[in-house]
């Protein structure tokens, strides 16, 4: 079985600019949910998605965003970047909400806004 | 809020001898724990998941531990290995039935041979 997927890899994008990050979850599971690692804050969750609704939220602006299509693939947003936003952002997926089931995590995108 | 503690940010130890790292939780009640593994630039990868009623999990040289009334789980590695050198991040739920995972800020494990 496939693993789970995250393009682009690496990223480079100025302040002020949006990107959107994708992940294909593994076939068959339901919920997507997105992180933001940094070495300063560590592993940070942005929300989760579940049979394309948000589930969960964490404490992130509103210039992050995300959705969830009926094939369960995400697509995550970043508006107006800031110098801030640099990190490691990674996707999870799991076959049912994420407490209570594993989650099996991509390989991350790296964004660096300069 | 929720507060999730591990015991120290590295942890040194002789191959061949018993990791032992902690994780606490404060202000909530998680149903479930998680833990974690992560290689330098890479995602996470999950290794055991423990749930309230059960007070310990094995799966080969890894154990956990669940003590709902200290708040606290102990993730064990016996006979330790240079390759088990990584960072160890524990995983609690939200409490409930509505998801999410609260993650620890991880402890660095160094095996030395």
């Amino acid at each position: 079985k496939a693993g789970v997927t995250q393009t682009p890899r690496y990223l480079i994008k100025t302040r002020g600019q949006q990107v959107t990050l994708s992940c294909s979850p593994i076939s068959g599971h339901r919920s997507v949910s997105w992180y933001q690692q940094t070495p300063g804050q560590g592993l940070q969750f942005l929300f989760e998605y579940f049979s394309e609704t948000q589930r969960n939220k964490g404490n992130f602006p509103g210039r992050f965003s995300g959705r969830q299509f009926s094939n369960s693939r995400s697509e995550m947003n970043v508006s107006t970047l800031e110098l801030g936003d640099s990190a490691l952002y990674l996707c999870a997926s799991s076959i049912g909400l994420a407490g209570a089931y594993e989650q099996y995590f991509g390989p991350g995108t790296r964004l660096t806004v300069t | 809020s929720q507060k999730i503690e591990q015991n120290s940010e590295a942890l040194n130890i002789q191959e061949g001898k018993t990791a032992t790292l902690t994780c606490n939780y404060t202000n909530y009640s998680p149903a479930y724990l998680q833990w974690y593994r992560q290689d330098p630039g890479r995602g996470p990868v999950f290794l055991l998941l423990i749930r309230e009623n059960e007070k310990e999990k094995r799966k080969e040289r890894l154990k956990v531990t669940f003590d709902t009334t200290l708040k606290q789980s102990l993730f064990h590695i016996t006979a330790s290995q240079p390759a088990d050198s990584a960072t160890y991040l524990c995983a609690p739920d939200r409490g409930s039935t509505l998801g999410r995972l609260y993650f620890g800020r991880g402890t660095q494990l160094t095996v030395w041979p």
